[in-house]
């Protein structure tokens, strides 16, 4: 297993404004993941993060929005940025272990954006 | 879409009953996982099951997966209170590493 620790663990942000959240990994990953999961809804991939590279953004998601950082191989960064009320949700971190694609997450950021 | 789908959306049964629900997806699948949510948290990984396995045990989890109907089950037995929570499948194919998540049943046990 792996223990993420992921923070804020919610914040209240006013529009037009931006958030960063921080994941730290308990150990070395190559991949780390960045989901964003709307009320009741399912998990969405914003994007992978690699160490050393660009991050790979999934359709509809892009760099000026969601830029992401990943200075080693223990830590990520995800801005979401020019906050409006539609970007209120949960955002996730995940990372896998290179163990048969299982996923740990951390305990998840609630974004209210007003 | 690779995407899972969960049935039902929402599940309330008594402590101490069983708990049933399915994933239904698209496409071939290399693996199908199972999560679990509880309310304001991350997931937390249950149990995996191959495509070529029909069935798999953890405690009082049960999985099943039919291949042919593209279908699997997640069976909770004798329920707890503590077993409150969205429960999400998770499928990965082909050589993609990034499994895609359902929707989730969200479970309600009442004590």
């Amino acid at each position: 297993s792996a223990v993420i620790s992921q923070k804020p663990s919610r914040d209240i942000c006013q529009r037009g404004t931006s958030l960063t959240i921080q994941c730290q990994v308990d150990s070395q990953v190559t991949m780390m993941f960045w989901y964003r999961q709307q009320p009741g809804q399912s998990l969405t991939l914003i994007a992978t993060a690699n160490q050393g590279s660009e991050a790979t953004y999934e359709s509809g998601f892009v760099i000026d929005k969601f830029p992401i950082s990943r200075p080693n191989l223990t830590f990520s960064t995800l801005t979401v940025s020019n906050l409006s009320p539609e970007d209120s949700s949960i955002y996730l971190c995940s990372v896998d272990r290179g163990d048969q694609n299982i996923q740990y997450f951390g305990a998840g950021t609630r974004l209210s954006v007003l | 879409s690779q995407q899972g789908e969960e049935d039902p959306q929402a599940l309330s049964i008594q402590e101490g009953e069983n708990a049933t629900m399915n994933c239904s997806y698209k496409t071939s699948i290399n693996n199908l996982q199972w999560y679990r949510q509880n309310s304001g948290r991350g997931l937390v990984h249950l149990i995996l099951i191959r495509s070529n396995e029909r069935e798999k045990h953890s405690g009082r989890l049960r999985v099943t997966l039919d291949t042919s109907k593209k279908s699997s089950s997640l069976l909770i037995t004798a329920s707890r209170a503590a077993d409150t929570a969205s429960y999400f499948c998770a499928t990965d194919a082909g050589g993609s590493y990034i499994p895609t998540f359902g929707r989730g049943t969200s479970l309600i046990v009442h004590p």
